[in-house]
């Protein structure tokens, strides 16, 4: 399986501060990687795909890059509603694989 | 637009088998790969397996001799078998769609709201 390893686990931001999380893959996976938000009791919700395509609807603040086995999201300028817990997904090759998520709050 | 929904037992016994359903509205089940996710209290997301509408499968490795999942055009519905369950089995169970059409490799852009399955006896 390919193992997805996020860092920070956990951080705290001020509001307008730029928030970037990283995603590391065991191997390459091209740019099969997808991020999502997730809020408590909530489903997740697709953010970033194939790397650094915005879904529709989510708004510009949210970016991502990468290839290979490095890559980031970043919230330009964090507003109170971007509290929340980020995963990162690799869709290459199966069993999908999930990073253990990075929980973000206001400071 | 196009809506998902687990139905099923939210308490099963030790041993016994976690059966789920997703019910397809507002779309067709047609040419999807319908993917189980779990997560466990305060853990990561699992990805459990998928099934085409056509009935292909591909379970996660490591669950894949205790799941089964089946797909039913007729009702736009599509289900979850896990057996011989355990405490470790306690989780959130979603439903999802990728975004795409006919490929597995999409990013899921629809989920159910998921539901709670707890192992006790």
């Amino acid at each position: 399986d390919i193992q997805m390893t996020q860092s920070p686990s956990s951080l705290s931001a001020s509001v307008g501060d730029r928030v970037t999380i990283t995603c590391r893959a065991s191997q390459s996976i091209s740019k099969y990687l997808n991020w999502y938000q997730q809020k408590p009791g909530k489903a997740p919700k697709l953010l970033i795909y194939a790397a650094s395509s915005l879904q529709s609807g989510v708004p510009s603040r949210f970016s991502g890059s990468g290839s290979g086995t490095d890559f980031t999201l970043t919230i330009s300028s964090l507003q109170p509603d971007d509290v929340a817990s980020y995963s990162c997904q690799q869709t290459f090759i199966t069993p999908q694989t999930f990073g253990q998520g990075t929980k973000l709050d206001i400071k | 637009q196009v809506q998902l929904q687990e139905s099923g037992p939210g308490l099963v016994k030790p041993s016994e088998t976690l059966s789920l359903t997703c019910t397809v509205s507002g779309g067709s089940i047609s040419s999807y790969y319908w993917s189980w996710v779990r997560q466990p209290p305060g853990r990561g997301l699992e990805w459990i397996g998928y099934i085409y509408y056509s009935g292909t499968t591909n379970y996660n490795p490591s669950l894949e001799s205790r799941v089964t999942m089946s797909v039913d055009t007729s009702t736009n519905q599509f289900s979850l078998r896990l057996s011989s369950v355990t405490a470790a089995d306690t989780a959130v169970y979603y439903c999802a769609r990728p975004s795409r059409l006919a490929t597995s490799a999409a990013p899921f852009d629809i989920w159910g709201q998921g539901t709670l399955v707890t192992v006790s006896s």
